[in-house]
């Protein structure tokens, strides 16, 4: 299976920050990745597919980049609403797997 | 908008078989060539795969969980169901049933998205 390594586990981070995170996978994906919000009990969110590609309804703060093996998220300016877990998940090669997460909490 | 709503048992005796459905509601089944899939969570763990099908019931399922895993669909009620035999304490999770987004030719990343159900094997 392809290995997601998302780094850092947990960020703290304030209102306004840049913030951004990383995901590492074992194998070459080409831009096969996707990222997902997650928030305390709720199903996780779509928000970037094909690395780079913002889904439908998804704040402009949000961008995906990289490609081969290394990827990132970042969140040009953190609103509160953006407090919430991160995962990265890669769909170039079965079966699909998702990184461990990235929290996202106040500073 | 579609929507997808989990249903079933939150309760599962170990080693008997662990069942649920996902409705699909605002977008039919059959159309648009999506796949339908089944996630799960487990408890302060991350996201597991475990396996989708289409409208006419082509399958695949992560060999990790291959072996206990069947997903079916029935079109005439928009659902899909999942079932898991032989469960252990380590099935404990919250289940998600999702919709498999595609671009470019590529299917692979989950669009929509049920509320999920927090399905415990108990012993």
């Amino acid at each position: 299976d392809i290995q997601m390594t998302q780094s850092p586990s947990t960020l703290s981070a304030s209102v306004g920050d840049r913030v951004t995170i990383t995901c590492r996978a074992s194998l070459y994906i080409t831009t096969w990745l996707a990222w997902y919000q997650q928030k305390p009990g709720k199903a996780p969110k779509l928000l970037i597919y094909k690395a780079s590609s913002l889904e439908s309804g998804v704040p402009s703060r949000f961008s995906g980049s990289g490609s081969g093996t290394e990827f990132t998220l970042t969140i040009s300016s953190l609103q509160p609403d953006d407090f919430a877990t991160y995962y990265c998940q890669q769909y170039n090669i079965y079966p699909w797997t998702f990184g461990q997460g990235t929290k996202v909490e106040i500073k | 908008q579609v929507q997808l709503q989990e249903s079933g048992p939150g309760l599962v005796k170990s080693s008997q078989t662990l069942s649920l459905t996902c409705t699909v509601s605002g977008g039919s089944i059959t159309s648009g060539g999506y796949l339908w899939s089944w996630i799960r969570q487990l408890p302060g763990r991350g996201l597991e795969w475990i396996g989708y099908i289409n409208y006419s019931g082509s399958d695949y399922y992560n060999p990790s969980l291959m072996s206990r895993v069947t997903i079916s669909v029935d079109t005439s009620k928009s659902q899909f169901s999942l079932k898991v035999t032989s469960v252990t304490a380590a099935d404990t999770a919250v289940y998600y049933c999702a919709r498999v987004g595609y671009n470019l030719g590529r299917s692979g990343y989950f669009d929509s998205w049920g509320q999920g159900t927090l399905v415990t094997v108990s012993s």
